[in-house]
């Protein structure tokens, strides 16, 4: 149980488009969703917090017009990367917390590569 | 200033040994502490959680001991295995829900 998924798994786009990730808790239901984002042999950093139903909020120095999330479901969560650039490549991943549960406990997605040319 | 500081090296243990990471931090009170796992190119994959009021916590045979006055974690791996090898995270929990991660300890277990 506690699954997470992400699509796709990986994406190369041109730089100026837009990318959109999505992050689905499978068999539970997540009242709340995390987006880090990781560097090559660095820490996860957390970009934002999304509820369902309500606005994500953002961790400092993370561009919430370019790093849009959505949280419309109990079930998903979407991170749009918009007009993306080179820097913006980078591993990122999603987590959710189960409805019952408290936020200690989250369960990570298997992550998406997004490489901008 | 806030650190979080795990082996920067990587940690060559030879099979069957115990394996152990250690993670310390610093100006934090973190209100529990959790170690992941990491494949790469995969998203963590949780392992245990240890509260602050918890010395000692394990889990087959993983254990982790969490010193706050220290303000140290030590994560074991008794009997460690190749399929050990991953990089293993620490995670503060803070009292807002935050979770801080460490970069990881790259951890290679030897045939």
């Amino acid at each position: 149980g506690a699954v997470v998924s992400q699509h796709p798994s990986r994406v190369i786009c041109k730089s100026g488009t837009s990318v959109k990730i999505e992050c689905r808790s499978l068999d539970f239901q997540a009242t709340t969703m995390f987006w880090y984002r990781q560097f090559p042999k660095q820490s996860l950093m957390l970009m934002a917090t999304s509820n369902e139903g309500s606005k994500a909020t953002y961790e400092q120095g993370v561009e919430k017009d370019k790093f849009l999330i959505n949280h419309a479901s109990l079930t998903l969560s979407t991170l749009t990367v918009t007009s993306a650039h080179p820097e913006d490549s980078s591993f990122y991943i999603c987590s959710a917390a189960p409805l019952a549960g408290s936020t200690d406990t989250q369960y990570f997605g298997p992550g998406t590569r997004l490489t901008v040319l | 200033s806030q650190k979080i500081e795990q082996n920067s090296e990587a940690l060559n243990i030879q099979e069957g040994k115990t394996a152990t990471l250690t993670c310390n931090y610093t100006n934090y009170s973190p209100a529990y502490l959790q170690w992941y796992r990491q494949d790469p190119g995969r998203g963590p994959v949780f392992l245990l959680l240890i509260r602050e009021n918890e010395k000692e916590k394990r889990k087959e045979r993983l254990k982790v001991t969490f010193d706050t006055t220290l303000k140290q974690s030590l994560f074991h791996i008794t009997a460690s295995q190749p399929a050990d090898s991953a990089t293993y995270l620490c995670a503060l929990g803070e009292r807002d829900d935050k979770i801080i991660f460490g970069k990881g300890t790259r951890l290679h277990i030897l045939p």
